[in-house]
């Protein structure tokens, strides 16, 4: 069963630092990897996607990856009370996407 | 234009109802999705369509028929429900089902469904 991992939280972070997000995953063949951000009641927002091993910047995000240890973050510089949501992590495994259960992130003004 | 659009925005159904769920993507993608989604709960896959053929069935059960009648459109046909079946369902589209970036998906706004 092909799994990803994700801390529940909730994770608190005061606004304006940076609020960092992690995520594990079973399968060593993955090769796409996604975060998105879920508002209460919303639906899922992709607001990164990653690749290759290293780092990918958008903005205030910043995505990681490193496939040797099966690890991807999300970095959030500069956080704001509307980054406060739920963020899922999504990973590719056997042609479907895999989500993990997601990290509630709390930012307190 | 990364737009999904779904109808309706709610459903209250009784459990001997028909209904159906629409969604409609313009972005010219080729898969499209059907997931359900219950509170504090990751969606949870339950149809996908490629190039308009059903390619994903994750054992749905058969009270809920799907449809695609063109590569812009998804139905989900709801008979019989039941009350554990109210939550959030989700349409969502990609520009395929294989290579890395084709398999970015983009989720309309969602329909809750309640089941009475």
């Amino acid at each position: 069963q092909k799994e990803v991992e994700q801390n529940s939280g909730p994770l608190s972070v005061p606004e304006g630092a940076i609020a960092s997000l992690n995520c594990t995953y079973s399968d060593r063949v993955s090769q796409s990897f996604f975060w998105y951000r879920q508002y209460s009641g919303k639906s899922p927002e992709l607001i990164m996607s990653i690749y290759s091993n290293g780092d990918k910047e958008d903005g205030r995000f910043t995505a990681q990856l490193n496939k040797a240890s099966q690890y991807v973050s999300l970095l959030i510089r500069d956080s704001q009370p509307s980054d406060s949501a739920t963020y899922l992590c999504a990973v590719i495994g056997d042609d479907k996407i895999i989500f993990g259960k997601g990290t509630r992130l709390h930012i307190l003004p | 234009d990364t737009e999904v659009t779904q109808t309706p925005k709610h459903l209250v159904m009784g459990m001997t109802n028909k209904k159906s769920l629409k969604c409609e993507q313009h972005m010219g993608h080729r898969a499209m999705y059907w997931y359900k989604q219950k509170a504090k709960k990751p969606p949870e896959l339950m149809f996908v369509y490629s190039y308009e053929k059903l390619s994903i069935n994750e054992s749905v059960p058969s009270r809920f028929s799907p449809e695609c009648p063109n590569s812009s459109l998804l139905n989900l046909h709801l008979h019989a429900l039941q009350p554990e079946d109210s939550a959030l369902y989700l349409c969502a589209s990609s520009q395929q089902t294989s290579g890395m970036s084709s398999y970015e998906q983009y989720f309309g706004p969602g329909t809750r469904l309640t089941v009475t």
